[in-house]
């Protein structure tokens, strides 16, 4: 089956350090890879995208590229603020046997981010 | 353009009183989902609908059924709530890409 691993939190970081959230995945197809963020209080956001090898999801200065050969999906940052403090959940989505595009999440890190 | 829509967004209930969470979305998508997130679970998919007209169940479908009422509306409802049914409950709708887009959630306390 599907399965989505993600780096245990919290990650605590001072505003301006480098981010690095850990996620590899196991798929039986060819997975699309997620990354979503949700900030307190709210539903869970689409952060970024990818949908085959190679490609490179970004928004709001966060990265993560699609790593075949590890079966990896890191979520990168060069540089955080303090309102990127939330928790990140990484996601596949199985194209290949997925007649109701279901999504398989990681178990989520929270990230805090201090000033 | 609201996306994913969920009502109430707060709500108290006693042990063995039922309600229905409504969802609604504005994305003419075809695929619709319901999640609980509790702490140190993660989400997990009660039911989840590929198309108007049919449902299917998701990991922990026990307690909870579904109506997919049209295209834009997919409701959850408890008939006789629990207070393992406390939870927050996302509605998503799905993406043309394989993507989910979520609701604002919903928290339930069972008492």
């Amino acid at each position: 089956g599907n399965s989505v691993t993600q780096m245990e939190g919290p990650v605590t970081l001072s505003e301006e350090a480098f981010l690095t959230i850990n996620c590899t995945y196991t798929a039986t197809g060819y997975p699309s890879l997620f990354w979503y963020v949700q900030y307190p209080g709210e539903g869970l956001q689409l952060l970024l995208k990818a949908t085959k090898a190679d490609d490179k999801g970004s928004n709001k200065g966060f990265e993560a590229t699609y790593r075949k050969e590890t079966t990896s999906f890191h979520l990168e940052k060069g540089s955080v603020q303090v309102s990127d403090s939330a928790v990140y959940f990484c996601a596949l989505s199985d194209r290949t046997r997925n007649a109701g595009n279901m999504l398989t999440f990681g178990g989520g890190t929270r990230l805090m981010v201090k000033p | 353009n609201a996306g994913v829509t969920q009502t109430p967004k707060f709500q108290v209930l006693k042990t063995g009183q039922s309600m229905t969470l409504q969802c609604a979305q504005d994305m003419n998508h075809n695929s619709m989902y319901w999640y609980r997130q509790d702490p140190g679970m993660g989400l997990r998919l009660i039911y989840y609908s590929a198309s108007e007209g049919t449902t299917d169940k998701g990991e922990v479908p026990n307690g909870y059924n579904v109506s997919r009422l049209n295209k834009r509306e997919f409701s959850l409802r408890l008939e006789s709530a629990a207070p393992s049914q406390t939870s927050v409950y996302f509605c998503a709708e799905g993406g043309s890409n394989y993507e989910q887009y979520f609701g604002p959630g919903t928290r339930l306390t069972v008492t």
